[in-house]
């Protein structure tokens, strides 16, 4: 019973690379989304979907890209990396109840990020 | 927009003691889900406890409980009988039910410490 799996789960990067963290759920779940926590700041919203071929932004999407191909994967691509995005970054699922998005939030282990 | 206010930046207790955990938001909505999350050093979210806003009565599980309320924007966590395990950053979120919200609001978080 994987639950969200995130991949890589540390990663350091140089300013101006690009990168991708994957994310993928094997619980059926429509919605996904990522967050990146900050000391302070708690969970901020980055990008979301509530199904494949659907996504929207959060809080926080500059710097950010994503998609949505399959119901099981959502992707976080950065195209420029820059030391702000130095973060932890969490993926999170949840499901769809009579069309309701209803539920707790189901994260993955988390990614932690450095860009030098 | 909603806001999540945890003013307790750091919090510590001796085992087998009680502690409470402060949480504020601010809502215009009737209808929405409070959880507590908690993230131990492992970085893993895990859920605590969830409470309905049309639910009078507070939710429970074991050791932790909330007094959940409605009127004044409340919603705090009480752990009782704190063991070790329960060192962690705790954070309070808020969601709206409904079939076009997909936002998730977290608190700063509170870091708890529980003392042998």
């Amino acid at each position: 019973n994987a639950g969200v799996t995130q991949t890589p789960k540390f990663q350091v990067l140089k300013t101006g690379q690009s990168m991708t963290l994957q994310c993928a759920q094997d619980m059926n779940h429509e919605y996904m989304s990522w967050y990146r926590q900050d000391p302070g700041m708690g969970l901020r919203l980055i990008h979301y979907s509530v199904g494949a071929g659907i996504t929207d932004q959060g809080e926080v999407p500059n710097g950010y890209n994503v998609s949505r191909s399959t119901t099981e994967d959502f992707p976080l691509r950065l195209l420029s990396a820059a030391p702000s995005q130095t973060s932890v970054y969490f993926c999170a699922s949840r499901r769809k109840t009579g069309g309701a998005l209803t539920g707790e939030l189901f994260f993955g282990e988390g990614s932690r990020l450095t860009v030098l | 927009a909603q806001t999540v206010t945890q003013s307790q930046p750091e919090m510590s207790v001796q085992e087998a003691e009680t502690v409470t955990l402060s949480c504020t938001y601010d809502t215009s909505e009737s209808n929405y889900y409070l959880f507590w999350y908690k993230q131990p050093p492992s970085r893993q979210m895990i859920l605590v406890i969830r409470q309905e806003a049309y639910k009078q009565q507070n939710a429970t599980e074991n050791r932790f409980s909330v007094n959940f309320q409605k009127a004044a924007k409340s919603f705090s966590l009480k752990i009782s009988d704190s063991q070790l395990g329960d060192t962690a950053m705790y954070f309070c979120a808020f969601m709206k039910v409904g079939y076009n919200f997909n936002k998730f609001y977290f608190g700063s978080g509170t870091k708890l410490n529980v003392k042998p």
